[in-house]
């Protein structure tokens, strides 16, 4: 089955530099990747996707790329602020005929005013 | 609004206990899932449904059950609380069609097995 690899676990920044999450895939049929955002006590929240026909996408201060030959793609953050402080998802699909998500482990970021 | 709901958000029940934790949504998706997440934060699959009267086991064993009788209702039953039960459980759902698209959560039941 899927599996995705999330890097690093805990991250911390001070506010206005960028933050960089990483993930791996397994699966070369995966094409679809969201990233979720889950502020303390509250619900994941769908932030930004991209499906394997785009190399990258951008909303405002976040971008996600994808390589598909290396099966990795990342979130990218700029400016960052610290209601940015949150634990950040990545997420793949599973392949033809499946429409469950396979989830990182989460990365823990802390932006420091 | 067209949105997830989860009640109770908050349960502390003994053990022994039947539990049944809702789920319904009113956005018209098909496919609903069941997370448990640890206080680790990692989310792991325990259920899923693509439609009424379907159900499959997802890869987390669990010793609850669901139904899908109706599209916006997906219940997780415990039919014996037990405190390795206790946990927070999320539910999730998913639009229609043929490709797949992101998971709407729902703001998640708090169990605790005293």
């Amino acid at each position: 089955g899927e599996n995705v690899e999330q890097h690093p676990s805990t991250l911390s920044v001070q506010e206005g530099d960028s933050a960089v999450i990483k993930c791996t895939y397994s699966d070369s049929a995966s094409n679809y990747f969201p990233w979720y955002k889950q502020e303390l006590g509250k619900r994941p929240q769908l932030i930004i996707d991209i499906r394997s026909n785009v190399g990258e996408k951008k909303d405002q201060r976040i971008a996600v790329t994808l390589n598909k030959t290396a099966k990795h793609f990342s979130l990218h953050i700029t400016e960052t602020q610290p209601e940015d402080s949150a634990v950040y998802f990545c997420a793949a699909s599973r392949g033809a005929g499946s429409y469950q998500l396979t989830f990182g482990k989460g990365t823990k970021l802390s932006v420091i005013p | 609004e067209a949105d997830i709901y989860q009640t109770p958000r908050y349960l502390v029940i003994g053990t022994g206990k039947k539990i049944t934790l809702e789920c319904s949504q009113t956005m018209g998706h098909d496919k609903m899932y069941w997370y448990q997440q640890d206080p680790g934060m990692e989310l792991h699959l325990i259920h899923y449904s693509y439609g009424v009267n379907s159900t499959e086991k997802g890869d987390l064993s669990s010793e609850s059950t669901v139904s899908r009788i109706r599209t916006e209702h997906f219940p997780l039953t415990l039919e014996s609380a037990r405190p390795s039960h206790t946990s927070q459980y999320l539910c999730a759902s998913s639009a229609a069609g043929g490709l797949v698209y992101g998971y709407t959560f729902g703001s998640g039941t708090r169990l605790t097995v005293v």
